[in-house]
């Protein structure tokens, strides 16, 4: 069974410039997460997605940050413009349901903001 | 609010050394914890679900248990390739998230 596709892996660019990350879930699952987590630190949700709906995006910082959820399957996330503060691993996970269920990770974009 | 803490932050054992990681949780009805082994440059990897207090889960050198406060994630024997960050995530019956800790950083020397 083929795992939650992420790219680009890694990305370098300058403050104010904007960046998009990509991701592609396990073929079935409905619950799509994107979260963001700094070095050191546990991961943080930025948005939830339910097929294509948005289920939780309480954390999403909506002047600089968006998401979207095409046909209920692949996800981008879109920065722009960046801040330093926004250097960090970008997971992408999924899931079968919502609250009980095990997420399954990709394996991340690192972003480096200069 | 929703917390989940992990203790220690970091931990070195000598190969074989047991020891165990804490999760402690303080969320309004506990809907599942979670266990999961993040390697460097890699996202988390999903080890155990525990769902009620009094319920354990074992694989290989890893056993996780739950009490109504806490979680634990006992290593025995451990050997370096052990060695990774280990993060809890609790989910609540109120919402859907899954709210996890800053994880334990795990170094096993040979």
């Amino acid at each position: 069974e083929a795992g939650v596709a992420q790219s680009p892996r890694y990305k370098i660019i300058e403050k104010r410039q904007s960046v998009a990350f990509w991701c592609n879930p396990i073929s079935g699952h409905a619950t799509l997460y994107w979260y963001q987590q700094i070095l050191g630190q546990g991961p943080k949700l930025l948005i939830q997605f339910q097929n294509n709906g948005v289920v939780d995006d309480s954390q999403l910082p909506k002047d600089r940050f968006s998401a979207e959820r095409l046909k209920g399957v692949d996800s981008t996330l879109k920065i722009q413009p960046a801040k330093l503060e926004d250097s960090a691993v970008y997971l992408c996970a999924s899931s079968l349901g919502r609250g009980a269920r095990e997420l399954f990770f990709g394996e991340g974009s690192r972003l480096t903001v200069l | 609010e929703d917390q989940v803490t992990q203790s220690p932050e970091a931990l070195r054992l000598q190969e074989g050394e047991s020891s165990s990681l804490n999760c402690s949780y303080t969320v309004s009805g506990l809907r599942g914890l979670f266990w999961y082994r993040q390697d460097p440059g890699k996202g988390p990897e999903f080890l155990f679900t525990l769902y009620s207090a009094g319920e354990e889960k074992e694989k290989e050198r890893l056993k996780a248990t739950l009490t109504k406060k806490e979680s634990f994630l006992h290593i025995t024997a451990p050997k370096p390739e052990d060695s990774a960050t280990y993060l809890c995530a609790a989910t609540t019956s109120g919402t859907y998230k899954y709210i996890f800790g800053t994880g334990t950083r795990l170094k096993v020397l040979a």
